[in-house]
């Protein structure tokens, strides 16, 4: 089992909708969650960082974590297209972790 | 504020050769993280660094080394490079160890190796 479980995609939604994006995680003892997006060809960029349970809310995204179902998801309304990239779930803490562990990602398209 | 920078953006190197990738973090942070992309997968730790020390090692080979100036900057080195070692290497500042502290990447630098 992968420590960062993630929807490879690609994940597709219209103009205007909401996009869901959801990452599972297998370390009970992990402490922070981190969402990054990443433009193909370019480097992960920071867009939302979690640490409490509940949803934590940054102009359109809003980042929900659940510790006790070890899920935490981020959500994209009014998506536009220049949302579509790769988004990366990233975790810090737990047991014996010195770095980010990261998900493969889930790739959007955001259709016009 | 400028953010994290890496040099060079591209390297196309021959196998067996050794390369040396250089980052200088954010303005006031003290902590690099080296990580490894290849195509399709998330990032993959290598190093951290804080304060001239390491602080963490990643599953990679001894071939792997890096080191921190009292600058903060960074240096990784890759020896005897392997077909396997093209990817993008992206570099992170953080203003101190931990994961708990949100990290942030340079533009990375894309290491093609024939």
């Amino acid at each position: 089992q992968k420590e960062v479980e993630q929807n490879s995609g690609p994940l597709s939604v219209p103009e205007g909708a909401i996009a869901s994006l959801n990452c599972t995680y297998s370390d009970r003892g992990s402490q922070s969650f981190f969402w990054y997006r990443q433009y193909s060809g370019k480097s992960p960029e920071l867009i939302m960082s979690i640490y409490s349970n509940g949803d934590k809310e940054d102009g359109r995204f809003t980042a929900q974590l659940n510790k006790a179902s070890q899920y935490v998801s981020l959500l994209i309304r009014d998506s536009q297209p220049s949302d579509s990239a790769t988004y990366l779930c990233a975790l810090g803490g737990g047991t014996g972790r010195r770095a980010l562990t990261f998900g493969s990602g889930t790739r959007l398209q955001v259709q016009p | 504020d400028a953010g994290v920078t890496q040099s060079p953006t591209h390297l196309i190197k021959t196998r067996g050769q050794h390369v040396t990738l250089r980052c200088s973090p954010i303005s006031g942070h003290k902590s690099v993280s080296w990580y490894q992309q290849v195509l399709g997968q998330g990032p993959q730790f290598i190093f951290q660094y804080y304060e001239k020390e390491e602080r963490g090692r990643g599953n990679f080979p001894d071939r792997f080394s890096a080191r921190q100036f009292p600058n903060y900057s960074s240096e990784l080195n890759v020896n005897a490079l392997l077909l396997g070692d093209s990817a993008l290497y992206l570099c992170a500042s953080s203003p101190s160890p931990g994961t708990h502290n949100e990290q942030f990447f340079g533009p990375g630098t894309r290491l093609t190796v024939l």
